[in-house]
């Protein structure tokens, strides 16, 4: 199994409202990252799990917060979200090697804010 | 964090031309990975180079790595529809672990 997962592929929520993207792999990858897209950008990167554990943030405001239940999963939970997050939110996984590895990504989920 | 400098942004040609975009990054790098983004899909790893000079083929995809390790590109010969979607080169976040960071993508556009 090479796939990535992510649900819900589209996500609708005002700004005070509260909702999680979550996201699945059962490669037995140890690293996992979520990432933003804007229409037309590169992906950028927001948080990376190495075993399980957060070991990047890149200043990533507050109303985002990552978890990672156990090395499948990921999740990212979303409060007082603003309009200008509205994007692609994507997840990837990759093995963990003494170098940098391939990423696989998941479809992403289409997040719009209102 | 590491910034990878991409161009075209925008690439028009005809099908059965080639087509190529170029990476630059003012540090060297530990290696540069590749990925195609298909309209309205997610980004797939088409390949990762590591050695200065490296040059990789992958049926009409010939990927190359610069000497000092600071540039990279991705030709494409004899475009095929199916080759539509934007190309990223990506390196390394430079943070320590493996988060990547993106090229701006060359948009290809093919016209029959």
């Amino acid at each position: 199994d090479t796939e990535v997962t992510q649900t819900p592929k589209h996500l609708v929520m005002g700004m005070t409202n509260k909702k999680s993207l979550k996201c699945e792999q059962h490669m037995g990858h140890r690293a996992m990252y979520w990432y933003k897209q804007k229409a037309k950008k590169p992906p950028e990167l927001m948080f990376v799990y190495s075993y399980e554990k957060l070991s990047i943030n890149e200043s990533v405001p507050s109303r985002f917060s990552p978890e990672c239940p156990n090395s499948s999963l990921l999740n990212l939970h979303l409060h007082a979200l603003q309009p200008e997050d509205s994007a692609l939110y994507l997840c990837a996984s990759s093995p963990i090697r003494d170098r940098l590895s391939e990423q696989y990504f998941g479809p992403g989920t289409r997040l719009t804010v209102t | 964090g590491q910034q990878v400098m991409q161009i075209p942004q925008y690439q028009h040609v005809q099908e059965g031309e080639d087509f190529t975009t170029y990476c630059n990054s003012s540090t060297t790098l530990s290696n540069i990975q590749w990925y195609k983004q298909r309209p309205g899909g997610h980004p797939v790893f088409l390949i990762q180079l590591v050695k200065s000079g490296e040059v990789k083929k992958q049926k009409r995809l010939t990927f190359q790595f610069g000497e000092a390790k600071k540039n990279s590109s991705l030709h494409i010969t004899a475009t095929q529809t199916t080759d539509v979607g934007t190309y990223f080169c990506a390196g390394p976040s430079g943070g320590g672990a493996d988060g990547l960071t993106f090229g701006k993508g060359t948009h290809l556009i093919i016209q029959p």
